[in-house]
């Protein structure tokens, strides 16, 4: 079974520093994907960036960047630059390769941004 | 395109009551997932569809049931409401080659039961 860890409940950081939450997790599958969700207070899941498990380098999607370390199986969100609307709370998860391919999710980072 | 769509925002029900959460995409998508998120936790599977005519169990199904009669829509069925179920229900889409099956998700159902 796969399983996500998010050891941060919250996190602070001041306006246009950087902020990197983390996130582990397990499975015994050798390939999968890894994504990152943004949800602010008004509740919509919005996609951020995405990693597959066979990917060399990080994958970076503007601000966004994910530290990966396979072997060490965590998969850091690393934001640049933080900014006010930054502010909500942020999910890991993990795809399965095969069969349902669904999502298995973390139990989030809430972050706020300071002016 | 409107991506994925769900009706209603908001629902209260009472205590054994059932509704339907309608969900719709129009991206052509062939998987269709639905996940329901209680406060201050991840999300969890409920059921999933990776085409018309074919759906199966996530990790929390009991008290739900789903149909897929087309690729847009996959109803959520709540039959017999309990507080348990007070929830928000989310929708999700994707396509099933790898690469691109990044899931979109809609805006979510507010569900209080009473």
């Amino acid at each position: 079974a796969q399983k996500i860890t998010q050891t941060q409940p919250g996190m602070f950081v001041q306006e246009k520093e950087a902020v990197t939450l983390d996130c582990t997790y397990d499975t015994s599958d050798q390939s999968y994907g890894l994504f990152w969700y943004k949800q602010p207070s008004s509740g919509e899941m919005i996609f951020l960036i995405y990693q597959g498990s066979y990917d060399e380098q990080n994958a970076t999607e503007g601000r966004y960047s994910l530290n990966f370390q396979k072997a060490r199986k965590s998969a850091n969100l690393v934001i640049s630059a933080s900014q006010l609307g930054d502010s909500a709370m942020y999910f890991c998860a993990m795809r399965e390769i095969t069969g349902r391919r669904a999502l298995t999710f973390g139990s989030g980072t809430r972050l706020q941004v300071q002016p | 395109n409107a991506g994925v769509t769900q009706t209603p925002k908001f629902r209260i029900l009472k205590i054994g009551q059932s509704m339907t959460l309608q969900c719709t995409q129009d991206m052509n998508h062939n998987y269709m997932y639905w996940y329901r998120q209680d406060p201050g936790m991840g999300l969890k599977l409920i059921y999933y569809s990776v085409g018309a005519g074919i759906t199966d169990k996530g990790e929390v199904p009991n008290g739900y049931n789903v149909s897929r009669s087309t690729t847009e829509d996959f109803p959520l069925r709540l039959e017999l409401a309990a507080p348990s179920q007070t929830s928000v229900y989310f929708c999700a889409s994707s396509y099933s080659e790898i690469g691109r099956d990044t899931q979109y998700f809609g805006p979510g159902t507010r569900l209080t039961v009473l």
